[in-house]
């Protein structure tokens, strides 16, 4: 079965500070991986999609990085600042034709504190 | 400005009183999508329409209906609603099969 793990549940940072999140996958073939960010009580909003052939995209202070070989991804946050915080989540979309769902991670809950 | 509109935002209701969640986009997006999202479950996909008149099942369809009769709107109905439905609703939209899906803000559905 298809699944995406992510890495650490929930996580705590001070405002400035630099953090990873990471996420594993199961999913193959495999056609992009995405990061989302979701704000309490609010719908997530994509910050980047990456294909097979892509090592990293950065979309601001986030950098997503991937590892097709090892099936792993993360995502880097520079400079954290309050309104970081917020819920991470990342999406598989495997690559069989005429496939369009998605598998979603369950999410990394980020608190950024001053 | 681009938008997947849901509408209600909350709503409170009794088992097995039929109900419906709107979804409206403006982007002329061909791809729709329902996800309910709950406690240490994340999100799963209920039902995704890949254009006018074409839905499938997504992971967790049963008690659930869609339809799409037009291609910015995508409904979901609930027949005979039940407590075990109660959770938090979003309706997608993108328009590529590679690219990025928009999510509407939400509906916080309550069944008693």
């Amino acid at each position: 079965k298809n699944q995406v793990e992510q890495s650490p549940q929930s996580l705590i940072i001070l405002e400035g500070k630099n953090c990873t999140l990471q996420c594993n996958y199961t999913v193959s073939p495999f056609s992009n991986l995405r990061w989302y960010k979701q704000d309490t009580g609010r719908g997530p909003v994509s910050l980047t999609i990456m294909t097979f052939s892509e090592n990293t995209k950065s979309n601001g202070r986030y950098t997503a990085t991937l590892d097709a070989d090892t099936k792993q991804s993360s995502l880097h946050i520079t400079a954290s600042q309050l309104s970081d915080s917020a819920s991470y989540i990342c999406v598989v979309r495997p690559g069989r034709a005429g496939s369009y769902q998605l598998t979603f991670g369950k999410g990394t809950k980020l608190s950024v504190i001053p | 400005e681009a938008q997947v509109t849901q509408n209600p935002r909350y709503l409170i209701t009794v088992t097995g009183k039929k109900l419906t969640v709107t979804c409206s986009q403006n982007m002329n997006h061909e791809y729709m999508s329902w996800y309910r999202q709950d406690p240490g479950l994340g999100l799963r996909q209920i039902y995704y329409s890949m254009n006018v008149e074409v839905t499938d099942k997504g992971d967790v369809p049963e008690g659930y209906k869609v339809s799409r009769k037009e291609k910015r709107n995508f409904p979901l109905i609930l027949e005979s609603p039940s407590p075990n439905q109660t959770s938090l609703y979003f309706c997608a939209s993108r328009g590529q099969s590679e690219g990025p899906q928009h999510f509407g803000d939400g509906t916080r559905l309550s069944i008693l």
